[in-house]
């Protein structure tokens, strides 16, 4: 069974204060490891996928990067506009999402 | 080009009713999914659908119904609710099975 686990829970911040976001993972087959972005009330807005070891993707302030076990999320100089709760997905064998259970971030202007 | 949305975007339902819950998607995608949120899991996937008139049960199929007649419609039928239920559900859609899903706005359900 696949599984994602997603750290910290939570995470507050000061504007222009970097720190990174963690998502481990077991699956069967990696074909894709994706992150989306949740606003409060809102369905999960897709930022990237990464599909091999290696690969990093940016997106403005966000970074994301891919190891055999583990993703990392990178915020760089994060505003408030950045504060919302970023999810974690792996894609295995059988095509199907396995999701985390997020990280909430908040940031302070 | 709306992309996902669902109706309704809030509903409260009592022990034993029945409702469904619609989604529906302009972007002529193939794969739609329904998927359900709990505070401190991550979401769980329901029902899926790969083309119209195919289904598949996912991780939590329990008490739920699904059909896919045409490619933009995947309504998802409670049939007896339960407390269980209360929820948000997300519905959503990709070109195939295995692209990136894009999710609709979701539908806040409580059962009491």
């Amino acid at each position: 069974e696949d599984q994602v686990t997603q750290s910290p829970e939570a995470l507050r911040l000061q504007e222009g204060e970097s720190s990174s976001l963690n998502c481990s993972y077991t699956v069967s087959g990696l074909r894709g490891l994706f992150w989306y972005r949740q606003d409060p009330g809102k369905g999960p807005e897709f930022l990237f996928t990464l599909y091999s070891a290696g690969e990093e993707k940016e997106k403005e302030r966000l970074k994301a990067t891919l190891t055999k076990k583990e993703s990392f999320l990178h915020i760089t100089a994060p505003k408030p506009e950045d504060s919302a709760t970023y999810l974690c997905a792996v894609q295995g064998d059988d095509y199907k999402l396995s999701f985390g259970a997020g990280t909430t971030v908040t940031v302070r202007a | 080009n709306a992309g996902v949305t669902q109706t309704p975007k809030f509903q409260v339902l009592k022990t034993g009713q029945s409702m469904t819950l619609q989604c529906a998607q302009d972007m002529n995608h193939e794969y739609m999914s329904w998927y359900r949120q709990d505070p401190g899991m991550g979401l769980r996937l329901i029902h899926y659908s790969v083309g119209a008139g195919i289904t598949d049960q996912g991780e939590v199929p329990n008490g739920y119904n699904v059909s896919r007649s045409t490619t933009e419609d995947f309504p998802l039928r409670l049939l007896s609710a339960a407390p269980s239920q209360t929820s948000v559900y997300f519905c959503a859609s990709s070109d195939t099975f295995g692209d990136t899903q894009y999710f609709g706005p979701g539908t806040r359900l409580t059962v009491l």
